[in-house]
Formats: C-alpha cells, sequence, structure tokens
C-alpha cells in the first residue's frame, strides 16, 4: 500500500522568513500526483499545489513551490515570505493516476511567528 | 470560499442513532468524494460519486452509506453511530471529467460529536 509521511508534526517560521515542510512516499507506480493541502484553523482544506509526476518541472504557485525529487519520492513544500495566514495545518497527499484512492500525511502544523 | 457547502456545521447526536450529512459541490462539478478526519485515524478517503454513480470506495464502513442525486448534491449516511465515528467529515468536488486525480475543493467540513 501507499504510504505517505510527514516527519514534521510541528514547524515554525518568522514572519517574513522562508519554511521547507517534508513529505517522502513510497510507491511502485510511476504515474501519479502529489498535492499539498492547507487546513487553517476554520478547519477547511484548501488546495495549495499539484504535482504530476510525470512532469519534471516543480510546480510553483505564488510564494509556495515544491521540491520533487521524483527518484528520491520526496516532495517538499517550500513557503517563501512568510505570512502570519500561512499558519495551519499541512497535509501532503498522493493519488495514483489510475487508482481509486487518495492517501494523506499525518499533517505538519506550521506556526507563524510575527 | 471552495464553492463547496456542507451542512450542517456541527452535529451532536447518541449511539446508535442515524444522521444525514449533506454537501453540495461547486458549480458544475459532476463528482462528489467524503472524507473523514479523526485524531486517531487521520484524514481517509471514504466514498466517490460521479454523475450519480458510485466511482470509487475507500475506507468505508458497512454502517456508512452515500448517495448523490440528480441535482448533483450528496448525502452521507451514518447508523448504528459510535463514540469512534466523532470526527469530522469532509465533501469535496472536482470537475467535470470525474477523474479521481483531478484537483479538489473541499468544504468546511461537518463536525459530528457522538455521545
Amino acid at each position: 500500500a501507499q504510504t505517505v509521511t510527514q516527519s514534521q508534526p510541528e514547524m515554525s517560521v518568522q514572519e517574513a522568513e522562508t519554511v521547507t515542510l517534508s513529505c517522502t512516499y513510497d510507491t511502485s507506480e510511476s504515474d501519479y500526483y502529489l498535492f499539498w493541502y492547507k487546513q487553517p484553523p476554520s478547519r477547511q482544506m484548501i488546495l495549495v499545489i499539484r504535482q504530476e509526476a510525470y512532469k519534471q518541472q516543480n510546480a510553483t504557485e505564488n510564494r509556495f513551490s515544491v521540491n520533487f525529487q521524483k527518484a528520491a519520492k520526496s516532495f517538499s513544500l517550500k513557503i517563501s515570505d512568510s505570512q502570519l495566514g500561512d499558519a495551519a495545518m499541512y497535509f501532503c497527499a498522493y493519488s495514483e493516476y489510475n487508482n481509486n484512492d487518495m492517501r494523506f500525511g499525518a499533517g505538519t502544523r506550521l506556526t507563524v511567528k510575527p | 470560499d471552495s464553492g463547496v457547502t456542507q451542512t450542517p456545521k456541527h452535529l451532536i447526536t447518541a449511539t446508535g442513532q442515524r444522521v444525514t450529512l449533506r454537501c453540495s459541490p461547486r458549480s458544475g462539478d459532476l463528482s462528489v468524494y467524503w472524507y473523514q478526519q479523526s485524531l486517531d485515524q487521520g484524514l481517509q478517503f471514504l466514498i466517490q460519486y460521479y454523475n450519480g454513480e458510485e466511482r470509487a470506495k475507500g475506507n468505508i464502513l458497512e454502517r456508512f452509506s452515500a448517495q448523490q442525486f440528480p441535482d448533483l448534491h450528496s448525502e452521507l449516511n451514518l447508523s448504528s453511530l459510535e463514540l469512534g465515528d466523532s470526527a469530522l467529515y469532509f465533501c469535496a468536488s472536482s470537475e467535470t471529467s470525474g477523474r479521481f486525480t483531478d484537483t479538489q475543493y473541499f468544504g468546511p467540513g461537518t463536525r459530528l460529536t457522538v455521545l
């Protein structure tokens, strides 16, 4: 079974600084998708960024970017110029191209200090 | 705001009871997904419907069932409730292609407390 591991239960960053959240996954597939979701105190799940495994170029969305290392099965999220509103739980997720399931990591709680 | 709505926001009930959670997807989305988030199990995929038909089934208990109606809203029915069913239940929707790997937009969730 595919597993997603987020080894950092909690992270902290100073406002305006950069932080990287780690995610590793286990799979024998070559085609799959990876996601980062943000869950703020409001508890809603918000898609932050998405990466297709067949794409070598790392996905970016404004201040959010990923470092996708397919061979290492690593998918880290970098948040630049951190803002107070970035404080939330961040979940890494994996989904195969032709599978009916989506697997989530346990989450990383990010605190942003003013 | 993702465009996905869920009602009710909070639900408190007793063991053995049955409840229904409701979800309205984003306008134009044909796929609806249900997830359960609990402290001990984390976030788990339950089931997916696409245009009224069951498309994928995850870790859903037999006491739970769901359906998607012609207007595309979906309901998740939880019966014979146990204390361990207390959790946050999310609904998500995705674009009309119906592929599971489409970007999913999550609703705000329904907090279920079983006493």
